[in-house]
């Protein structure tokens, strides 16, 4: 099966400067990848997904990066705020959505 | 519209007891999955259902475990004879039904803490 791998594991950077997580995958079927947002004891929110068709998304602050051919995917965050502050999981789905595997989070801290 | 709904948000089992944990997908959502998420850890795919059938249950435990969805109300997940290593946080999540408008998002429920003494 399908096998993601995030890092870091933990991320801490001041206010205002950028964020960049990376993850990778193992199958190069998998063509569907979520970021997901947790806030500490709230539940995971998508905040933006690519597809394999395409090689970066903008939105705001936060971009993704795909690179099919390595087999990552990262996420950036500019101008980071202490809202910031949370877990971000990525993901990977193959197929027509019937599962979807996560990395292991990534806990961003942003110091003011 | 309301979102995924969890009940019970806290639940507190003793070893050897059982556990029920209901998923109420958003409306119109015909597909749930289970994600169980241990602390400061990653969320683990458990199980995929759609309305009286299990698509994929290749992540849930072989015993103890079992999942339902059936035609009339929530989704449920049951945990018989749980043990301390059962304590976690259960999500659920919901998807629409496959088509156009099915952007592959998932919403994910408030999750239902488990603790086992």
């Amino acid at each position: 099966g399908e096998n993601v791998e995030q890092h870091p594991s933990t991320l801490s950077v001041q206010e205002g400067d950028s964020a960049v997580i990376k993850c990778t995958y193992s199958d190069s079927a998998s063509n569907y990848f979520p970021w997901y947002k947790q806030e500490l004891g709230k539940r995971p929110q998508l905040i933006i997904d690519i597809r394999s068709n395409v090689g970066e998304k903008k939105d705001q602050r936060i971009a993704v990066t795909l690179n099919k051919t390595a087999k990552h995917f990262s996420l950036h965050i500019t101008e980071t705020q202490p809202e910031d502050s949370a877990v971000y999981f990525c993901a990977a789905s193959i197929g027509n959505f019937n599962k979807f595997y996560f990395g292991s989070g990534t806990k961003l801290n942003v110091k003011p | 519209n309301a979102g995924v709904m969890q009940n019970p948000r806290h639940l507190v089992r003793r070893r050897g007891q059982e556990a029920r944990l209901r998923c109420s997908p958003m409306k119109g959502h015909s597909h749930v999955y289970w994600y169980r998420q241990l602390p400061e850890e990653g969320l683990k795919f458990m199980v995929y259902l759609q309305k009286e059938n299990i698509i994929d249950e290749s992540g849930m435990p072989k015993e103890r475990f079992s999942a339902e969805f059936p035609k009339e109300g929530p989704s449920i997940l049951r945990i018989q004879q749980v043990v301390r290593g059962d304590s976690a946080a259960y999500f659920c999540a919901s998807s629409p039904d496959r088509g156009r408008t099915n952007t592959g998002e998932l919403f994910f429920g408030e999750g239902s803490r488990l603790t086992v003494l």
